[in-house]
């Protein structure tokens, strides 16, 4: 079982919906995550990071994490295309210190 | 604020020479850098974690005689590449925890180095 795991899509949404992006992690103990977008081409950007339970919003976009599940979501309301985009979940695994462990990232694609 | 920034942004180097790419905090301090790899299509994967004034931690797998890190000041670490060959050809990204407690990473805009 990979440690950080994301559905590698392509995802894709037409303008102005909702996107939905879902990341499950392994380890109960992980405290610290994260949604990093990545044009391709470019390094990741941070979009959002959230560390309990619950929704945490910013803008169009809202992180929901659940530790008892195991999984982080991130929604991105009201997609535009330049949403189109890699979208990485990050996770500080418990035991790592600060170190981030990557998913393999979903590829969202808005359509007009 | 929170800006890393990366030189070169791009090399093109022969097999058998060295590289060094530098990554820079440009309105903080930075204690702790990391060092990522991206292979096409994949993933970022560790490379090292980088401190200054001590040695770096390198992920397992990771030659650290071939991959030189060094981190000589509060802004400053640099990765060298020594002895490159055509697999090393990825993309080489830096990153730095912000200011402040929080723990995000904020990343350079990257390295791409190809070599031939």
């Amino acid at each position: 079982q990979k440690e950080v795991e994301q559905n590698s899509g392509p995802l894709s949404v037409p303008e102005g919906a909702i996107a939905s992006l879902n990341c499950t992690y392994s380890d109960r103990g992980s405290q610290s995550f994260f949604w990093y977008r990545q044009y391709s081409g470019k390094s990741p950007e941070l979009i959002m990071s959230i560390y309990s339970n619950g929704d945490k919003e910013d803008g169009r976009f809202t992180a929901q994490l659940n530790k008892a599940s195991q999984y982080v979501s991130l929604l991105i309301r009201d997609s535009q295309p330049s949403d189109s985009a890699t979208y990485l979940c990050a996770v500080n695994l418990a035991g790592t210190a600060s170190k981030l462990t990557f998913g393999t990232g979903t590829r969202l694609q808005v359509t007009l | 604020g929170a800006v890393v920034s990366q030189h070169p942004s791009w090399v093109i180097c022969k097999s058998g020479t060295s590289v060094k790419i530098e990554c820079r905090s440009l309105d903080f301090q930075a204690t702790t850098m990391f060092w990522y790899r991206q292979f096409p299509k994949q993933s970022l994967m560790l490379m090292a974690t980088s401190n200054e004034g001590s040695k770096a931690t390198y992920e397992q797998g990771v030659e650290k005689d071939k991959f030189l890190i060094n981190h000589a000041s509060l802004t400053l670490s640099t990765l060298t590449v020594t002895s490159a060959h055509p697999e090393d050809s990825s993309f080489y990204i830096c990153s730095a925890f912000g200011p402040g407690l929080s723990n995000e990473q904020f990343f350079g805009p990257g390295t791409r180095l190809t070599v031939l």
